[in-house]
């Protein structure tokens, strides 16, 4: 199984905010990272949170860090359409990125 | 600046055949990625080069699979006699060593 774990799929009216969950295991993990992949695309850095942090905001997009609980959330505030995407958390070992199976945001009207 | 390039982007190929990829990464990453993306699922790790030298090819699935970068800037992922479980995107990324992966688009590798 995912060592990394996300939910799969979030419906999200446009101008509210999105939260998508995040488990990993590495305990060790010293970088932890979302990305968003667009259809057909490849994957774009969001934002990343070093593990001795508890937050981090960077404009529309605020992470949060529960390391005892080895639960990562990414929050979008005022999500809009072009907000639809897979989005992906990726737990960094040394130089290894693990990556969730990645959480489909469908932004409706 | 330039991002990390991908060619080709599309590739379809018959099971057996050989196929190459190639990956052009952002200009001065000493690190670059390789990795693979099955359908619904999340990228898995191929292999990590740090300069010109495979420093972890631990993700390669098996000996048909092998990857080279000469000069420590261009890599190309080699492919021998390719398999239908082969099809897949496949995923460069490049670095400078210890900060985040950078990503190319990928190339999609169909194996009819």
């Amino acid at each position: 199984g995912e060592d990394v774990e996300q939910s799969l799929f979030l419906s999200v009216r446009e101008g509210d905010s999105s939260v998508i969950n995040c488990t990993y295991t590495d305990s060790s993990s010293t970088y932890l990272y979302w990305y968003k992949q667009e259809p057909g695309a490849g994957l774009q850095l969001l934002t990343y949170i070093f593990s001795n942090m508890d937050m981090k905001q960077d404009q529309r997009l605020t992470v949060l860090l529960n390391k005892k609980d080895k639960h990562l959330s990414l929050r979008i505030a005022d999500t809009q359409t072009g907000d639809s995407a897979i989005y992906f958390c990726a737990e960094s070992r040394d130089y290894k990125l693990s990556f969730g199976a990645g959480t489909t945001v469908t932004v409706r009207a | 600046g330039a991002g990390v390039s991908q060619t080709p982007s599309n590739k379809v190929t018959e099971k057996g055949k050989y196929v190459e990829l190639r990956c052009d990464p952002i200009s001065g990453h000493t690190a670059l990625y390789w990795y693979r993306q099955s359908l619904g699922q999340g990228p898995e790790f191929l292999i990590y080069f740090q300069g010109t030298g495979a420093a972890d090819d631990s993700g390669l699935p098996n000996d048909r699979f092998f990857a080279v970068r000469p000069e420590g800037s261009v890599s190309t992922l080699k492919i021998q006699r390719t398999e239908r479980g082969d099809s897949a995107v496949y995923l460069c990324a490049s670095s400078s060593p210890g900060y985040e992966q950078y990503f190319g688009p990928g190339t999609r590798l169909t194996v009819t």
